[in-house]
This record gives structure tokens, C-alpha cells and sequence, in this order.
């Protein structure tokens, strides 16, 4: 399965200001998905990054907030922009492949 | 309806006993079925992955698919204090969706 590195592994932000995670895959992926795990939560999906295209967002998740990049089949990242404390969460991104979904370790944000 | 819904938590087993964690889905289009196990501060972890219908055994753990009644199941013999976690079913028809998760904790 492809192994995931994921940054930063966790960040203190002033609200209103902006935080962008990176995720390394260390293999060509066609799709990665940014999930968001809130305090005490499950995972929620935000939105799926295809390569060459706009990534697909789910129901209450919007690019203005959650810009995502998808330069390459390696690479991806996913800006929290205009924070709020609400926003105090883990994200997490992840890939597909032939035998489940593997995830990066995480970001944990802390939006003051 | 939740897409993916599972028995409520926390659970709790004595060591050596069987856990039994349970999950429903509402998509019939659902293909795939995995179980993962998350503990606190880290990310998820897959242990098991189901396509057809029936069981599935990986040494202690055994997955059980029923497609048509829309639920997966999870049992974990010989429980151990390690197993101790939060249990996550997850259902993907083109993207993996998670249920809430189940808190297991396995008492010594």
C-alpha cells in the first residue's frame, strides 16, 4: 500500500488567518480525499482531489474555504482558509488502492 | 438515514472474550466494506476488507457481509487489552464513507 507523508503534523493558528496541509504519496495516485475528524467525531469527507481537474467537494464544504491543489499524481494540499475556532480539527488525507484506503498521520489544528 | 450507521458505544469486553461490532449501510450500490481501527491521537488503521458476501477470517478477526440485508459486521475473538480502540466501519461506492465508530475497550 503507498505510504502517505503528511504536514505539519499539527499547528496553533490565530483565527482568521490561513493554514495549508501537504500531502506526499509515494506513488502515482489518480484520486485523494481530504477527510476532517473533529473532536470526539468520526471521519468526514471534505472532498476528493483529481489530478488535471476540480477537486469534487461534498455537502457543506466549499472551495472558498477549502481550496484544494492537485498539481500532480504524488501531490496534494488542502488550505483551511479564514479560520475559526470551529475549524479546531484533525485532517486527514488518504488513498485509494486494490486493497483499502490508507491514510496520512494527520493534522492537528488548534484555531485560537 | 446515516449513510453508514453503527451500534452505539462504548462496548466493553472482559479479555479473551468475543467482541462483536455491527454496521449498516444504505447505499445497495456499496461495494466494498473495511474496518478500521483508530486509536486515540493516531490515525486509522485498516484491518479488514470484505468484497462478497459471507466471512472473511484474518487470524482473531472475522468480517461478515450481508448484502442484502445492508450490514457488516466485525468479531474479534480471543479479545485483548491492545484491541482496546475505536473501530470504524467505512463503505465506499466511488469514495469510503465512516460511520461513527464503536469504542471498544477489552477489561484485563
Amino acid at each position: 500500500s503507498a505510504v502517505i507523508s503528511q504536514k505539519p503534523s499539527r499547528d496553533i493558528c490565530q483565527r482568521g488567518t490561513s493554514l495549508t496541509i501537504q500531502c506526499q504519496v509515494d506513488s502515482q495516485v489518480t484520486m485523494m480525499f481530504w477527510y476532517r475528524q473533529q473532536p470526539g467525531q468520526s471521519l468526514t469527507l471534505i472532498a476528493t482531489a483529481n489530478q488535471g481537474s476540480e477537486a469534487t467537494y461534498e455537502s457543506g464544504f466549499v472551495i472558498d474555504k477549502f481550496p484544494i491543489s492537485r498539481p500532480n499524481l504524488t501531490f496534494s494540499t488542502l488550505t483551511v482558509s479564514n479560520m475559526s475556532p470551529e475549524d479546531s480539527s484533525i485532517y486527514l488525507c488518504s488513498v485509494g488502492h486494490g486493497y483499502g484506503y490508507t491514510f496520512g498521520s494527520g493534522t492537528r489544528l488548534t484555531v485560537v | 438515514q446515516k449513510e453508514v450507521e453503527q451500534n452505539s458505544g462504548p462496548l466493553s469486553v472482559p479479555e479473551g472474550a468475543i467482541a462483536s461490532l455491527n454496521c449498516t449501510y444504505s447505499d445497495r450500490g456499496s461495494q466494498s466494506f473495511f474496518w478500521y481501527r483508530q486509536y486515540s491521537g493516531k490515525s486509522p488503521e485498516l484491518i479488514m476488507f470484505i468484497y462478497s458476501n459471507g466471512d472473511k477470517e484474518d487470524g482473531r478477526f472475522t468480517a461478515q457481509l450481508n448484502k442484502a440485508s445492508q450490514y457488516v459486521s466485525l468479531l474479534i475473538r480471543d479479545s485483548q487489552p491492545s484491541d482496546s480502540a475505536t473501530y470504524l466501519c467505512a463503505v465506499t461506492a466511488g469514495k469510503l464513507i465512516f460511520g461513527q465508530g464503536t469504542e471498544l475497550s477489552v477489561k484485563p
